[in-house]
């Protein structure tokens, strides 16, 4: 299994500002995944990060507002650019176990943005 | 998207009894997981069932998966105050992304 060490734990941020998520993990892996979960709801994939690729972005996020950056195999970081009450959730970083089948999920980020 | 729905959304029981929630999807799928989810924080793996298996145990764990009716159900047996927490199923369809339920939050009352 994969260890993820994911920073900050929780943060509380005023609107406009921007806030970067580290997540560090025990093992080189190909892909990472980041996650969404609003309050009380279920998780929705923000992005795929692929090392020395661009990431990709599912429907209804982009890349200004959730820059992504991936520099090895085993570091990713997302920021929450120029941010709004709505933007107060959960995030995880998530990655795939060896077979690609299950994923490994970080302690995620609780986010509160004033 | 999110493809699973999750029933019931909330379920009160007393510690020793089993606690059973469904799980309900649109499409085909390669498997489906069930994950476990403590006071907001990360998601843990619990189990995975394929799509041409039927039933599968871990533990005090029972998964079932129907692909006639799109429906799969998670068995926790003899729960402990120590399973209270949100579960989540999630499937896998050709991609190889996840699509998560909207959960089912368990509360075991000792």
């Amino acid at each position: 299994s994969a260890v993820i060490s994911q920073k900050p734990s929780r943060d509380i941020c005023q609107r406009g500002t921007s806030l970067t998520i580290q997540c560090q993990v025990d093992s080189q892996v190909t892909m990472m995944f980041w996650y969404r979960q609003q309050p009380g709801q279920s998780l929705t994939l923000i992005a795929t990060a692929n090392q020395g690729s661009e990431a990709t972005y599912e429907s209804g996020f982009v890349i200004d507002k959730f820059p992504i950056s991936r520099p090895n195999l085993t570091f990713s970081t997302l920021t929450v650019s120029n941010m709004s009450p709505e933007d107060s959730s959960i995030y995880l970083c998530s990655v795939g176990s060896p077979g690609g089948e299950k994923l490994f999920f970080g302690s995620g980020t609780q986010l509160s943005v004033l | 998207s999110q493809q699973g729905e999750e029933d019931p959304q909330a379920l009160s029981i007393q510690e020793g009894e089993n606690a059973t929630m469904n799980c309900s999807y649109k499409t085909s799928i390669n498997n489906l997981q069930w994950y476990r989810q403590n006071s907001g924080r990360g998601l843990v793996h619990l189990i995975l069932i394929r799509s041409n298996e039927r039933e599968k145990h871990s533990g005090r764990l029972r998964v079932t998966l129907d692909t006639s009716k799109k429906s799969s159900s998670l068995l926790i047996t003899a729960s402990r105050a120590a399973d209270t927490a949100s579960y989540f199923c999630a499937t896998e369809a050709n991609d190889y992304k996840l699509s998560f339920g909207a959960g089912t939050t368990v509360t075991v009352r000792a």
